[in-house]
């Protein structure tokens, strides 16, 4: 099955700087990259996502870029404020019967100090 | 402003009661997804649902019992839990799974707790 890596597990960054967080994928066949960020005791929030037939996708100030080959993909936040401050997950699925079958990343905990 | 409700926020239940998990949407989606999660770890799939059929059982033992009777409702009946069981179970929808991956959206979550 699918297995997607995570890192870093927790990052501190100072307000106004960038944060990047990187995800690997094992199943060549993945071809949907969402990113969901968790508040403390809250629901997953889905922040923005990314196909396989796109290399990189922006929305304001988050970014996800995509490298098929090495099957890796990246959350990159500019600008950050305090409350970007959350637990992100990347994810990843596949297609035919794997459709709608999400497999996360470990999470980053993201702490931006003011 | 959640869009995927779900109820009871919070349960407390012995090892030997039966109990029911419940979710809605009204977005008219035909996909729904049961997760568990545990502390500080992702959520894990349990289960699949499309057009209220059972698509993926993701070898979930048999004390938890997934129902969808229509295409807004989904429950998750629990019966003779263990303690390990304990966590934030989290449903979720999309617009279909019959057309690729389509973003999921979660609901708030049920904070199970096995005594």
């Amino acid at each position: 099955g699918e297995n997607v890596e995570q890192h870093p597990s927790t990052l501190s960054v100072q307000e106004g700087d960038s944060a990047v967080i990187k995800c690997t994928y094992s199943d060549s066949a993945s071809n949907y990259f969402p990113w969901y960020k968790q508040e403390l005791g809250k629901r997953p929030q889905l922040i923005i996502d990314i196909r396989s037939n796109v290399g990189e996708k922006k929305d304001q100030r988050i970014a996800v870029t995509l490298n098929k080959t090495a099957k890796h993909f990246s959350l990159h936040i500019t600008e950050t404020q305090p409350e970007d401050s959350a637990v992100y997950f990347c994810a990843a699925a596949a297609g035919g019967t794997s459709y709608g079958k999400l497999t996360f990343g470990q999470g980053t905990i993201l702490t931006v100090h003011p | 402003d959640t869009e995927v409700t779900q109820t009871p926020k919070h349960l407390v239940m012995g090892m030997t009661n039966k109990k029911s998990l419940k979710c809605e949407q009204h977005m008219g989606h035909r996909a729904m997804y049961w997760y568990k999660q545990k502390a500080k770890k992702p959520p894990e799939l349990m289960f699949v649902y499309s057009y209220e059929k059972l698509s993926i059982n993701e070898s979930v033992p048999s004390r938890f019992s997934p129902e969808c009777p229509n295409s807004s409702l989904l429950n998750l009946h629990l019966h003779a839990l263990q303690p390990e069981d304990s966590a934030l179970y989290l449903c979720a929808s999309s617009q279909t799974v019959l057309r690729g991956n389509q973003p999921q959206h979660f609901g708030d979550g049920t904070r199970l707790s096995i005594l």
